[in-house]
């Protein structure tokens, strides 16, 4: 089954312990995201990465780092986590920017973070 | 840049009743245009999608939408509310100029009354 994975779907954390939330997609996809969503705000873009070794700040990136070392996995990092990175946190996916993409992403379940 | 706006943050309908949700666009190329639908405790799930075929289109559970270049908007409708349809709806945009890259509203959240 075609799928983004995310892990973990809920955390609770301290501020300043350092986690890393995972995101792992079986599409062979090119172009993967993550998205923070808070009450009002809607969708915001932390980090992207148009391919491996490829990533580039979103519109909210402070507080957060991304690596991308292989297509599949995207996972996003919270070095020193604080009470306002608390959220709802998406991976999505995509075909990338090729000539056949639409831009259509397919997103994961989400990981609700907690920062205390 | 692309940007979307979203007309009324909470929308409420009657069972039976028409739904109505509101979605304007900007986008220096043709754009490709999406609605996503969020279920409480779920991830987005796609709705329906534009990509320059057919200008009215249609999705899943009865939703369709219509894309309109002259007022640069993309509504999405559907003619009878059912209860499961409460959840919070976003608009998105994308072009080949953003290289993949979504615009996203601030969503929509459809209420629907008994």
């Amino acid at each position: 089954e075609a799928q983004v994975t995310q892990n973990p779907r809920y955390l609770i954390t301290v501020t300043g312990k350092k986690l890393t939330v995972t995101c792992s997609q079986n599409m062979n996809h090119e172009y993967m995201s993550w998205y923070r969503q808070d009450p009002g705000l809607g969708l915001r873009q932390i980090y992207y990465s148009m391919n491996v070794e490829v990533t580039d700040k979103g519109d909210v990136p402070e507080g957060y780092k991304v690596s991308r070392k292989e297509k599949r996995n995207f996972p996003l990092i919270l070095e020193s986590p604080s009470p306002n990175q608390t959220s709802l946190y998406f991976c999505a996916s995509s075909l990338g920017a090729g000539a056949v993409s639409t831009g259509e992403l397919f997103f994961g379940e989400g990981s609700r973070l907690t920062v205390l | 840049a692309q940007s979307v706006t979203q007309l009324g943050s909470h929308v409420s309908v009657s069972e039976g009743a028409l739904v109505l949700l509101r979605c304007n666009y900007s986008s220096s190329v043709p754009p490709y245009l999406f609605w996503y639908v969020q279920y409480p405790n779920q991830g987005l799930q796609l709705l329906l999608k534009y990509t320059s075929a057919a200008t009215l289109v249609k999705g899943i559970n009865g939703f369709e939408a219509e894309f309109k270049k002259s007022e640069t908007s993309f509504h999405l409708t559907k003619p009878s509310a059912h209860m499961s349809d409460a959840a919070e709806y976003f608009c998105a945009v994308s072009d080949r100029s953003t290289l993949g890259r979504l615009y996203f509203g601030r969503g929509t959240q459809l209420t629907v009354w008994p």
